[in-house]
């Protein structure tokens, strides 16, 4: 299996641009979540779905933050408009729901800067 | 609702010494227990976890954690560091009712000095 497959893997943008992050979760598996990680704050979970429904976005900073999921196999996290403070790693992650171990699946992470 | 401290940002031992990183949870429900490891530049990767069958779980790289109940705890731990443990070190939580996310602590880095 391939993993959690994110792009682009680095993403240098301007402040006041549109950016969009994109995520393949693992084949089969019903959860997929969003994280964001800085040094200030750690891990912060921004949302989640399950079965490609939204469940908690309690965690979006802003409405300059959106997510979708139009598909099992695929994730957007939009971020319009960009600025400097949302500099930060963002991690898309995936698991089952079945064998309710919880054991989520990270991928490689989007280094996102603003300038 | 649950949450996880991590005590010490930062933790530094000798290469071949203990590696002990301390985990504390809170959790109103029985909880399944995490621990990831994340190298530089890289995603996080899952090194053992809890799920309410043995009390001491071995996980890869010669780790293992031992949870205990009374104390809220879920510490790490490995006899002997070696250069390559050197990374980022992450306890997490959630409830064991199958539809909770992992509630993560701050990490823990660890840096393996030879």
């Amino acid at each position: 299996d391939a993993g959690v497959i994110q792009s682009p893997r680095h993403e240098v943008t301007e402040m006041g641009q549109e950016v969009t992050l994109r995520c393949k979760p693992i084949s089969g598996h019903d959860y997929l979540f969003w994280y964001r990680q800085t040094m200030m704050r750690g891990l912060e979970l921004l949302i989640y779905f399950n079965n490609n429904v939204p469940i908690d976005d309690s965690g979006m900073p802003e409405d300059r933050f959106s997510a979708k999921m139009p598909n099992a196999s695929f994730s957007t996290l939009k971020i319009q408009p960009s600025e400097p403070r949302d500099s930060a790693v963002y991690f898309c992650a995936s698991r089952l729901d079945r064998g309710r171990s919880n054991e989520q699946f990270f991928g490689p992470g989007t280094r996102l800067t603003v300038l | 609702a649950q949450s996880v401290t991590q005590l010490g940002s930062h933790v530094s031992v000798s290469e071949g010494a203990l590696v002990l990183l301390r985990c504390n949870y809170s959790s109103s429900v029985p909880p399944y227990l995490f621990w990831y490891v994340q190298y530089p530049n890289q995603g996080l990767q899952l090194l053992l976890k809890y799920t309410s069958a043995a009390t001491l779980v071995k996980g890869i790289n010669g780790f293992e954690a031992e949870f205990k109940k009374s104390e809220t705890s879920f510490h790490l731990t490995k006899p002997s560091a070696h250069m390559s443990d050197a990374a980022e070190y992450f306890c997490a939580v959630s409830g064991s009712s199958g539809n909770t996310p992992l509630v993560f602590g701050k990490g823990t880095r660890l840096s393996v000095i030879a």
